[in-house]
């Protein structure tokens, strides 16, 4: 089974900074990686497809790239309304379709 | 526009059995495979099950095969999970999501609200 080990756990910034979230996987994924952004209450949200591919509709400020099995989501200048867990999804290894554990974004 | 309602949650004692079921409408559901994802509380994503458009290929977490059975009727656009020998760890919300392909290898980009499953006595 294909582990996804996201970093940090828990992210503390300011709004406008950026943030750079992690996501590496115990074996090759080839692209197929997700992100998904969770807002408390909410269900998840498609963000990136592909590794760096971005949902319709989402703003340019997120972006991803990966190199190898090393996945990165940034995101710049954040808004109130990023501030969310984010998970990371392998689908190239599947099933199982796994997750990593989230990143908690907070202020 | 896509929607996915489940239902069939509740209070199941362990050793237990449950149906959870999603209704899905606004895109052509035999066509895409489709998942169920649990979320324990305070805790983060795992998919449990998925199933291909067709409903000939059916796969499972290693935590709940032989125990959990997912299957699809695409002429009611209706995908179910039948959940028997329920445990405390099954507690969770479960999610219905739908993928973006037919196959399953591909991610989710439409969720159901989900419905909350507690296993308890």
């Amino acid at each position: 089974e294909t582990v996804l080990t996201q970093s940090p756990a828990t992210l503390s910034v300011s709004p406008g900074e950026r943030a750079t979230l992690s996501c590496r996987a115990s074996q090759s994924v080839g692209s197929s990686l997700a992100w998904y952004q969770q807002k408390p209450g909410q269900t998840p949200r498609l963000l990136i497809y592909s590794a760096s591919t971005r949902a319709t509709g989402l703003p340019d400020r997120f972006s991803a790239s990966w190199s190898g099995t090393e996945f990165t989501l940034t995101i710049s200048s954040l808004q109130s309304e990023d501030f969310a867990v984010y998970y990371c999804q392998q689908y190239n290894n599947w099933p199982p379709g796994t997750f990593g554990q989230g990143t908690k974004l907070e202020i | 526009e896509v929607q996915l309602v489940e239902f069939g949650g509740g209070l199941v004692q362990p050793g237990g059995s449950l149906r959870l079921s999603c209704a899905a409408s606004g895109f052509t559901f035999r066509s895409f495979a489709m998942s169920w994802v649990r979320q324990a509380p305070g805790k983060g994503l795992e998919w449990v099950s998925g199933i291909s458009g067709s409903g000939g290929n059916t796969y499972y977490a290693d935590s709940v095969k032989g125990r959990f059975t997912i299957s699809r009727d695409n002429s009611k656009n209706t995908v179910s999970l039948e959940m028997n020998s329920l445990r405390a760890e099954d507690t969770a919300v479960y999610y219905c999501g739908k993928h973006t392909g037919y196959t399953g290898y591909d991610p989710f980009d439409y969720w159901g609200q989900g419905t909350l499953v507690t296993v308890s006595s």
